[in-house]
Order: C-alpha cells, then sequence, then structure tokens
C-alpha cells in the first residue's frame, strides 16, 4: 500500500537550516511527484514545493528563495532544505503524493523554530 | 496567486443533520478543486477530487458541487466521525489551500 513517512528534527534554531526526509513505499518517485506542504497550529496548510516524477521541481514563490527539494530515487526518498528559518515557520511539516490533486499523505512532523 | 476563501470558519451542527461548506476561488479554477478532512492530530484525507468525483472509500454522504468560482461541499446526515476541520483546495494553477472549517457537534 502506498506510505509516505517525514523524519527530521523537532526543534530547529532561528536562523538555521531545515533538513527533512520523505521516505516512500508503495510507489515509485518515478511515476508519482511529491510534494512537500506545512501547517501552522490552527490554520490551513500551505503548499511548498513539489519534486515531479521527471526530477524537475516546483516552488511556492514565497519561499522559492530559501527552499530546495531534491530526491535519491534508489532509497524512494525525497528531501526538503529550507534555510534562514523564522519562528512563524513553525508547524507540522507533510509529504504527500501528487496525482494533481494529494491523494496520500504522511502522518507528519512536527518542527518548532525556537532558541 | 489564487487565493481561496473557505467560509464558515466555524459550524456547529446536530447528529443527522445536512451541513454545506462553501469555497470561493479568487479566479475560475475549472473545476481543479479538491475537499480534505483532517482530524485533530492527523494529516489531511482526501474527500473529494474534481470538484465532485468521490475518493475511494469516501462514504457517499459526502458531496461535492460547484463551477468556476463557487464550489461547496455536503454532508448528508452528519455523523460522529465527522467532526473534523474540512480544508479545500485549488490545483488548477499549483496548489493553494482554503483556511479550513472546523465542524463541531452542537
Amino acid at each position: 500500500q502506498v506510505q509516505l513517512k517525514e523524519s527530521g528534527p523537532g526543534l530547529v534554531q532561528p536562523s538555521e537550516t531545515l533538513s527533512l526526509t520523505c521516505t516512500v513505499s508503495g510507489f515509485s518517485l518515478t511515476s508519482y511527484s511529491v510534494s512537500w506542504v506545512r501547517q501552522p497550529s490552527g490554520k490551513g496548510p500551505e503548499w511548498m514545493g513539489r519534486m515531479w516524477y521527471d526530477g524537475d521541481t516546483a516552488y511556492n514563490s514565497a519561499l522559492k528563495s530559501r527552499l530546495s527539494i531534491s530526491r535519491d530515487t534508489s532509497k524512494n526518498q525525497v528531501f526538503l532544505k529550507m534555510n534562514s528559518l523564522q519562528t512563524d515557520d513553525t508547524g507540522t511539516y507533510y509529504c504527500t503524493r501528487v496525482d494533481t490533486y494529494f491523494d496520500y499523505w504522511g502522518q507528519g512532523v512536527m518542527v518548532t523554530v525556537s532558541s | 496567486d489564487i487565493q481561496m476563501t473557505q467560509s464558515p470558519a466555524s459550524l456547529s451542527a446536530s447528529l443527522g443533520e445536512t451541513v454545506t461548506i462553501q469555497c470561493q476561488a479568487s479566479e475560475d479554477i475549472y473545476n481543479g478543486l479538491a475537499w480534505y478532512q483532517q482530524k485533530p492530530g492527523k494529516s489531511p484525507q482526501l474527500l473529494i477530487y474534481n470538484a465532485n468525483s468521490l475518493h475511494t472509500g469516501v462514504p457517499s454522504r459526502f458531496s461535492g458541487s460547484g463551477s468556476g468560482t463557487q464550489y461547496s461541499l455536503k454532508i448528508n446526515s452528519l455523523q460522529s466521525e465527522d467532526v473534523a476541520s474540512y480544508f479545500c483546495q485549488q490545483y488548477y494553477n499549483y496548489w493553494t489551500f482554503g483556511g479550513g472549517t472546523k465542524l463541531e457537534l452542537k
């Protein structure tokens, strides 16, 4: 069955870089795209960026200058790196499988930006 | 960027009642609209795609409708397990979510 699982640190210092990994199973990263989505507590989700099945990427214009998404197809993993973190980057970060809409989601990882 | 405005922000309803949630796009999204359900502490789950197509395994009491810039999610015969937050999402041009509707039992 399709599964996605996020992993990474729960606490990041302000101005530091966030690094997250999404490990997928039940589908191929060369057949489906994967997006990263974040959600501040009590608010709506925000699309961050997408790793296309062909290796291309797309980013939310509001985050593009700080965000990088890559992948390792041999390990079935998609990576997110975002620099210059601030307190308003605190929230839950999800990876999702993309079929134009987001049909499967990971459980999410809570990230707190604090000193 | 396409903006999605969802209403109401919160809603209280009784068991068995019919509930409707609205979503307005800032421009025509040509039915590129999905609805998600999110229970506390869980990730969002797809309910509806293409404005009115039910995702696999979703109960038939959920339905979606609309076109152009106006869309809605209807829940018939509200059940206790439907208590959750609901989000609309456009995927006509990249992806944008609405602010959400928190549904509680009266």
